[in-house]
């Protein structure tokens, strides 16, 4: 099983800030992540897929980068509506393969 | 607009059943897999089945495999989860989510608002 591993488990920042937040896979995925954003008590939400891609709707604020192990999410100035938790997901060939990160959580300072 | 509303969660004693339903809205059911992801409270995701989109394939998370069984209805753009032998640690908010085509793979989206199953005495 490819585990996720997400940093840091929350971050606190202020509005208007750049916010990064990592994952790392066990073993090479290629490009085959996605970023999710969930907020208290909703669904999570598709905001990065295919490592880079912003699904649609999502602001060209959230960007995605990364391949192999080493992934990133960056959110370019925050907006009070982006303080929720960011779960990343892998997906190898096989459904019974997808595994997520155990979430960042993103406060406000 | 895509919609996914899930159903049939409650309270529910330890071995016992309990069948989730997902009513589809907004899109051709019948072309796409779908998936029921759980999240037990103030935890993490976990990915629980698949279906494809004609139920021929399934796919189960080891946690679960020999107790749930996913199925779908595609006339009546619905699917369900059937959970039996339910133990407190299946305790969580079940979502169900379409698998949707990204470029180089497929994701989860859109997903249900979800529904708590409490597995309690």
């Amino acid at each position: 099983e490819i585990v996720l591993t997400q940093s840091p488990a929350t971050l606190s920042l202020s509005p208007g800030e750049r916010a990064t937040l990592s994952c790392r896979a066990s073993q090479s995925i290629s490009r085959y992540l996605a970023w999710y954003q969930q907020k208290p008590g909703q669904a999570p939400r598709l905001l990065i897929y295919d490592a880079s891609k912003r699904a649609t709707g999502i602001p060209a604020r959230f960007s995605g980068s990364g391949s192999g192990t080493d992934f990133t999410l960056t959110i370019s100035s925050l907006e009070p509506e982006d303080f929720a938790v960011y779960y990343c997901q892998q997906r190898g060939n096989w459904p019974q393969f997808i595994t997520f990160g155990q979430g960042t959580r993103l406060e406000t300072k | 607009q895509v919609q996914l509303a899930e159903s049939g969660g409650g309270v529910v004693q330890p071995g016992r059943s309990l069948r989730l339903s997902c009513a589809a809205s907004g899109f051709y059911f019948s072309s796409y897999a779908m998936h029921w992801v759980r999240q037990a409270p103030g935890k993490g995701l976990e990915w629980v089945a698949f279906i494809s989109y004609d139920g021929s394939n399934k796919y189960y998370a080891d946690s679960v495999q020999g107790r749930f069984t996913i199925s779908r209805d595609n006339p009546r753009n619905t699917l369900f989860v059937q959970m039996n032998s339910l133990t407190v640690e299946d305790t969580a908010v079940y979502y169900c989510a379409r698998e949707w085509f990204g470029e180089l793979n497929n994701w989860f989206d859109p997903w249900g608002q979800g529904t708590l199953v409490t597995v309690s005495s």
